[in-house]
């Protein structure tokens, strides 16, 4: 099992530009979900997914799309970057939304995103 | 609205005493409550975790304590070591069941 695989590790964009954070996962899990992690903010929850072809926003969802096709993948958009989008970005996943029945989250390895 | 407050940001320690991080959660219906280790440009993960229906669980050196009544819990690491330096983070259980996350906390263990 590879668990979470994300893709870039690591992205520097133009104001502007537009891209896709690539998320998969290989266990099988129902709940897939997008944070950002900036200093002294802890992780914030941008989208997630409770299976596939459905999504909702999270905390910080403007700026950012998502969906769902299949079990396995969860790829978030930037549709036009911006300074305030600097951030390290997570993927993670859990068999159902983690806090329902304590389920542990599983992360990815991350992406530094940098926008100039 | 939902919150979960993380005590304090960064806590320095001598290797082999012991460390305590601390949080508050606003929600009384919260009932989960999870610690993860975050090593530096490493991904976070799950150190050890307690539901409302239990006050205290341990796991070799380290150990949770929950009060719901104040709404806090605590984590403890005993006895530490280099590989505990890292930022530890707690979250609640929020409403339609997300993860509230604390702020983190950077661990350095002072050799």
């Amino acid at each position: 099992n590879a668990g979470v695989t994300q893709t870039p590790k690591f992205q520097v964009l133009k104001t502007g530009q537009s891209m896709t954070l690539q998320c998969a996962q290989d266990m099988n899990h129902e709940y897939m979900s997008w944070y950002r992690q900036d200093p002294g903010m802890g992780l914030r929850l941008i989208h997630y997914s409770v299976g596939a072809g459905i999504t909702d926003q999270g905390e910080v969802p403007n700026g950012y799309n998502v969906s769902r096709s299949t079990t396995e993948d969860f790829p978030l958009r930037l549709l036009s970057a911006a300074p305030s989008q600097t951030s390290v970005y997570f993927c993670a996943s859990s068999y159902t939304r983690a806090g329902a029945r304590g389920e542990k989250l599983f992360f990815g390895s991350g992406t530094q995103l940098s926008v100039l | 609205g939902e919150n979960v407050e993380q005590h304090p940001s960064t806590l320095s320690v001598q290797e082999g005493d012991s460390a305590v991080i601390k949080c508050t959660y606003s929600d009384s219906a919260s009932n989960y409550f999870p610690w993860y280790k975050q090593e530096l440009g490493k991904r976070p993960q799950l150190i050890i975790d307690i539901r409302s229906n239990v006050g205290e669980k341990k796991d070799q050196r380290i150990a949770v304590t929950l009060n719901k009544t104040a709404k806090h819990f605590s984590l403890h690491i005993t006895e530490t070591q280099p590989e505990d330096s890292a930022v530890y983070f707690c979250a609640a259980s929020g409403s339609n069941y997300q993860l509230i996350w604390g702020a983190g906390t950077k661990l350095i263990i002072k050799p």
